[in-house]
């Protein structure tokens, strides 16, 4: 069983270049989010999808733009990638409803030089 | 607006001590809150949930409380080992269909032989 599987696991990116992190789960949840994680800012949410056919603005949403492809893919496009976008990048999913888990993939770290 | 604080960034404990980290929350009324760890270069794994009308929960040598009182959550791992050190976050979730989640900043926790 995969889980939650991002692709790639590292980027190079020069400033003003586009590019889109992949993220596909096969555990047949409904919600799917992506967040970036700085040192010491913890994990800011960047955007979610509830459910396929939704999607929703997080904590720090500028600069980003999100599609849910079908249930299992959740992609997140850098349309035009700023030094600020350098971090880690994770992709979770999780059932939809109450008291439930998280789960994630592990990680894309993006540099933007 | 909603604030998660965990006590300290970083905390250093003696193999075989008990390490207790905290989570602080305001402006929530969470039903219930998780704790997920964290190893380097990974995403978060989630390790338990504690229910708002449960005082306590346990799973080995890891114990949870929840006083919604105080806003709080206190995580112990009990005879610690070099392998427990690592992030710990927390997520105070509230009873909403379809809410996102939300992690405090994380405590990171290294235990010395």
């Amino acid at each position: 069983n995969a889980g939650v599987t991002q692709t790639p696991k590292f980027q190079v990116l020069k400033t003003g270049q586009s590019m889109t992190l992949q993220c596909a789960q096969d555990m047949n949840h409904n919600s799917m989010y992506w967040y970036r994680q700085d040192p010491g800012m913890g994990l800011r949410l960047i955007y979610y999808s509830a459910s396929e056919g939704t999607t929703d603005k997080g904590e720090v949403p500028n600069g980003y733009n999100v599609s849910r492809l079908n249930k299992r893919e959740f992609s997140l496009r850098l349309e035009s990638a700023a030094p600020s976008q350098t971090s880690v990048y994770f992709c979770a999913s999780s059932k939809l409803g109450v008291g439930t888990e998280a789960f994630f993939g592990q990680g894309t770290r993006l540099t933007v030089v | 607006s909603q604030k998660i604080e965990q006590n300290s960034e970083a905390l250093n404990i003696q193999e075989g001590k008990t390490a207790t980290l905290t989570c602080n929350y305001t402006n929530y009324s969470p039903a219930y809150l998780q704790w997920y760890r964290q190893d380097p270069g990974r995403g978060p794994v989630f390790l338990l949930l504690i229910r708002e009308n449960e005082k306590e929960k346990r799973k080995e040598r890891l114990k949870v409380t929840f006083d919604t009182t105080l806003k709080q959550s206190l995580f112990h791992i009990t005879a610690s080992q070099p392998a427990d050190s690592a992030t710990y976050l927390c997520a105070p979730r509230t009873e909403n269909y379809g809410q996102n989640f939300v992690f405090g900043p994380g405590t990171r926790l290294s235990v010395l032989p």
